[in-house]
């Protein structure tokens, strides 16, 4: 039984650049949630898709964007980068019906110079 | 609006020894879900359980117990018998009904040294 899985695993991006990470939720899910952990702090929760549509939003800026696919794995964009905005980003799926259990993933450790 | 507290910042134990870790939370809903993730060095979220606000039975699983009480608006968890392999930061979340956002706490470090 696969489970959730992110890509890349690190990154190091240039303040003001934009940047992709992956995430394909475990099997038999297909909502996908993204947060975000900045070091020494708990997760925050920057949104939640589902049937590839964003479902609840967290308070975060415009400049975090996302996309569900058919096949529910999903992207998180980050334009216009800040140093502020380095910290593991983590995804985590869970079933649309009771999206209140959600599995992680390893995270993305993403760095901003 | 909901909030979840760890009191504890970082908890240091002799392996063996029992470790119970806080958590108190706010909200206002009736219908509410918590859960308890732990978070080895590695990074990744682990899932460890989730509690119902309609069902305050405590549950054991191997040498973890939670305890949940709605009057105190508490959820504490205990290690008994702690090993080194227990060593991580534990996280305390709330998700109130038709709201899918885990709500964290900020974690509590726990050590346990051999």
């Amino acid at each position: 039984d696969a489970g959730v899985t992110q890509s890349p695993t690190h990154l190091i991006k240039t303040r003001g650049q934009q940047v992709t990470l992956r995430c394909s939720p475990k099997s038999g899910h297909d909502t996908v949630s993204w947060y975000q952990q900045a070091l020494g702090q708990g997760p925050q929760f920057i949104f939640q898709y589902y049937e590839e549509e964003e479902r609840q939003r967290g308070n975060f800026p415009d400049r975090f964007s996302g996309h569900q696919f058919p096949n529910y794995s999903s992207e998180l964009n980050v334009n216009a980068l800040l140093l502020g905005d380095s910290a593991l980003y983590l995804c985590a799926s869970s079933w649309g019906h009771d999206s209140y259990e959600q599995y992680f993933g390893p995270g993305t450790r993403l760095t901003v110079t | 609006a909901q909030k979840v507290t760890q009191a504890q910042t970082e908890i240091s134990v002799v392996e063996k020894e029992d470790v119970t870790l806080d958590c108190v939370y706010e909200t206002r809903d009736t219908t509410y879900y918590l859960f308890w993730y732990k978070q080895p060095p590695s990074g990744e979220l682990v899932f460890l359980i989730r509690r119902n606000s309609f069902d305050e039975q405590n549950e054991i699983s191997g040498r973890y117990s939670w305890n949940f009480q709605k009057s105190t608006s508490s959820f504490n968890f205990t290690i008994t018998a702690s090993q080194v392999v227990d060593s991580a930061v534990y996280f305390c979340a709330l998700s109130e009904a038709g709201d899918y956002k885990l709500s964290f706490g900020a974690g509590t470090t726990v050590t346990v040294r051999a």
